[in-house]
């Protein structure tokens, strides 16, 4: 079954700790993403890999770190310098189609620090 | 860079009745533009796109339009079901950024049986 996944649904911490979230996928896509997602808000990019070993910072990068070691793996850390962490975080992957890029998401990892 | 802005934010319709959302971009050089459905508490689904050397797609009951001139699209569903109840965002690829996204902010659409 190829798809996206990411672990857990749910995660909660305490201010202060730093959390790693995971995304891992088997479609053998080359790029792959991280987004944040606020209530009744839209999708805001955090950060951005299109190869191994290789990462951009989206819009919103300040307060989170990503490593890309292997193609099928981006995770994803919320430090403690992230002012504001309780959010819906979505990762996704992409294939190139023709000219363009088709995005693919994750079901998502929804973070609660208290 | 890329802006992209969505309308209606909400949208309530009948069961049966069409509903349409549209959008507007910047970058004049934008050229893929898919439509993404998010159910509550899911990741967004790839629905349907459009790239810019097309006019109109369709795909079933959905459909969506381009109008490179003015730089809007628009996704129109038709025969609206109640399970089409769902967030809708539009995103469009700035011409310079062939793999990234710029997303609208969303239209929240109440299909009422």
């Amino acid at each position: 079954d190829g798809g996206i996944t990411q672990s857990p649904k749910y995660l909660f911490r305490k201010e202060g700790q730093n959390v790693t979230l995971s995304c891992e996928q088997n479609l053998n896509h080359d790029a792959m993403y991280w987004y944040r997602q606020d209530p009744g808000q839209g999708l805001r990019l955090i950060y951005y890999s299109q190869i191994v070993n290789d990462f951009q910072k989206g819009d919103i990068a300040e307060g989170y770190s990503v490593s890309r070691e292997k193609k099928e793996s981006f995770p994803l850390t919320v430090t403690s310098a992230q002012k504001n962490p309780t959010a819906f975080y979505l990762c996704a992957s992409s294939v190139l189609q023709g000219a363009s890029y088709e995005q693919y998401f994750g079901p998502g990892t929804r973070l609660t620090v208290t | 860079g890329e802006n992209v802005e969505q309308h209606p934010s909400t949208l309530s319709v009948q069961e049966g009745d069409s509903a349409v959302i549209k959008c507007t971009y910047s970058d004049s050089a934008s050229n893929y533009f898919p439509w993404y459905k998010q159910e509550l508490g899911k990741g967004p689904q790839l629905i349907i796109d459009i790239r810019s050397n097309v006019g109109e797609k369709k795909d079933q009951r959905i459909a969506v339009t381009l109008n490179k001139t003015a730089k809007h699209f628009s996704l129109h569903i038709t025969e609206t079901q109640p399970e089409d109840s769902a967030v809708y965002f539009c995103a469009a690829t700035p011409g310079a950024a062939g793999n990234k996204l710029t997303f609208g902010g969303g239209t929240r659409v109440l299909v009422k049986p």
